[in-house]
């Protein structure tokens, strides 16, 4: 069974700091992944996806993402954070599979402070 | 966004009543889901639709049934209502391999 998780529940940073976000899932076969922002009051954004090739994929307002594929972990980043990046962050991974059944992580809360 | 609408929005109801919520799309994709959305869990899956008719479980499904009679709509019934299902519930939409569009969410306070 597929299964994500977040180890940062809340994370704390000043502006101008870099954020790196953990995600590691639990699947054996060939995923794929992704990572959704949330902000306060509204539904879920896609930020970056991951399919195949360059392991290195960027997303929207900066953001990346990185695939390695041994440590089963794809980690956010972004070099550096604004107070509009204050938002809940969720890794998630389907797989073809698994009739691309959408599991999410427990999400990261992060807080950005002028 | 993508033509996706959840009803009702918002919804008190009584401990040990049915509640169904209804998640329809105008963008005819296959694959539908339910999440519930709880302060510290993250969205955790409830129920997902690969197609017309072709529902699995997720990881908290008990308590809670799905139908899926045409493409455009997905409904989530919770067979009798207790104060352990009130949340925030969300339906979204994918192709698939694609990333999934989200609807706006249905607030459910059960009482």
């Amino acid at each position: 069974a597929q299964s994500v998780s977040q180890h940062n529940h809340h994370v704390i940073l000043s502006e101008a700091a870099s954020l790196e976000l953990g995600c590691n899932y639990s699947y054996g076969g060939t995923v794929n992944l992704f990572w959704y922002v949330q902000y306060p009051g509204q539904h879920l954004q896609l930020l970056l996806k991951y399919f195949s090739g360059d392991p290195l994929v960027k997303g929207i307002k900066g953001f990346e993402a990185e695939f390695i594929k041994s440590k089963f972990s794809f980690n956010l980043r972004k070099p550096s954070v604004q107070w509009s990046d204050t938002a809940e962050y969720f890794c998630a991974v389907n797989a073809m599979d698994s009739s691309y059944k959408l599991i999410f992580g427990s999400g990261t809360r992060l807080l950005v402070r002028p | 966004d993508a033509g996706i609408t959840q009803s009702p929005r918002h919804k008190v109801t009584e401990t040990g009543t049915p509640v169904t919520l209804r998640c329809h799309q105008t963008e005819n994709h296959r694959y539908m889901y339910w999440y519930r959305q709880d302060p510290g869990h993250g969205l955790r899956l409830i129920h997902y639709s690969y197609g017309v008719k072709d529902t699995d479980k997720g990881e908290v499904s008990d308590g809670y049934s799905v139908s899926r009679s045409k493409t455009e709509d997905f409904l989530l019934t919770l067979e009798s209502a207790t104060s352990s299902q009130t949340s925030v519930y969300f339906c979204a939409i994918s192709r698939g391999r694609e990333e999934a569009f989200f609807g706006q969410g249905t607030r459910l306070t059960v009482v």
